[in-house]
């Protein structure tokens, strides 16, 4: 069963304290691995696509990176306004109508 | 990237009422989902909406209930019937856009609904 684990729930961190957080899938033949960013009330901004083991993406303070298991969203020196849930979610084949599988996120706070 | 706005933002209806909430995009694309989002929880698929044909409802979900219409390639709509206090949550609007070989999913701002 096409599955998606996000760890840890909550991660709690200093002002430039720098950190990964976890998302482990399974799922048969992998369309595309996203990360997204979410503020309460608000719906989820796009942050990066991974399509194969060994890539990696960047923004800013963040780094994304995916093997055939799991993928690592590294926070380098946070600030406050990266306080956010972050959610992992994976697509699969044409055949599953490229549906998302979700994580239940990681909800990362960044204390000045 | 593609830019997503929903009507109404926020809403509290009474139960057994229907709202319809509209998401409208600003370039044409092939794939609408619509996810609703309970608090504390992570996004759940309610449908897939492609322009030309009859809207794909995940298990759980049925037409009855959620009607989704797709009239063109930048606008969809979803209504909510006979509501009760259980359909309280977030719904939200998604498209598939291309770049070139890479491809993205976008989400609208939400609508955020109260039955009481």
């Amino acid at each position: 069963e096409d599955q998606v684990t996000q760890s840890p729930e909550a991660l709690r961190l200093q002002e430039g304290e720098s950190s990964s957080l976890n998302c482990s899938y399974t799922v048969s033949g992998l369309r595309g691995l996203f990360w997204y960013r979410q503020d309460p009330g608000k719906g989820p901004e796009f942050l990066f696509t991974l399509y194969s083991a060994g890539e990696e993406k960047e923004k800013e303070r963040l780094k994304a990176t995916l093997t055939k298991k799991e993928s690592f969203l590294h926070i380098t020196a946070p600030k406050p306004e990266d306080s956010a849930t972050y959610l992992c979610a994976v697509q699969g084949p044409m055949d599953s109508n490229y549906q998302l599988i979700w994580g239940a996120g990681t909800k990362l706070i960044i204390k000045p | 990237s593609a830019v997503i706005s929903q009507k109404p933002s926020r809403d509290i209806c009474q139960r057994g009422t229907s709202l319809t909430i509209q998401c409208q995009v600003d370039s044409q694309v092939t794939m609408m989902f619509w996810y609703r989002q309970q608090p504390g929880q992570s996004l759940t698929l309610i449908a897939t909406a492609n322009q030309g044909s009859e809207a794909t409802y995940e298990s759980g979900f049925v037409i009855d209930k959620f009607p989704i219409s797709r009239p063109n390639l930048t606008f969809s709509t979803l209504t909510v019937s006979n509501m009760s206090p259980e359909d309280s949550s977030i719904y939200l609007c998604s498209v598939e856009a291309a770049d070139g070989s890479s491809y993205e999913q976008y989400f609208g701002p939400g609508t955020r609904l109260t039955v009481t």
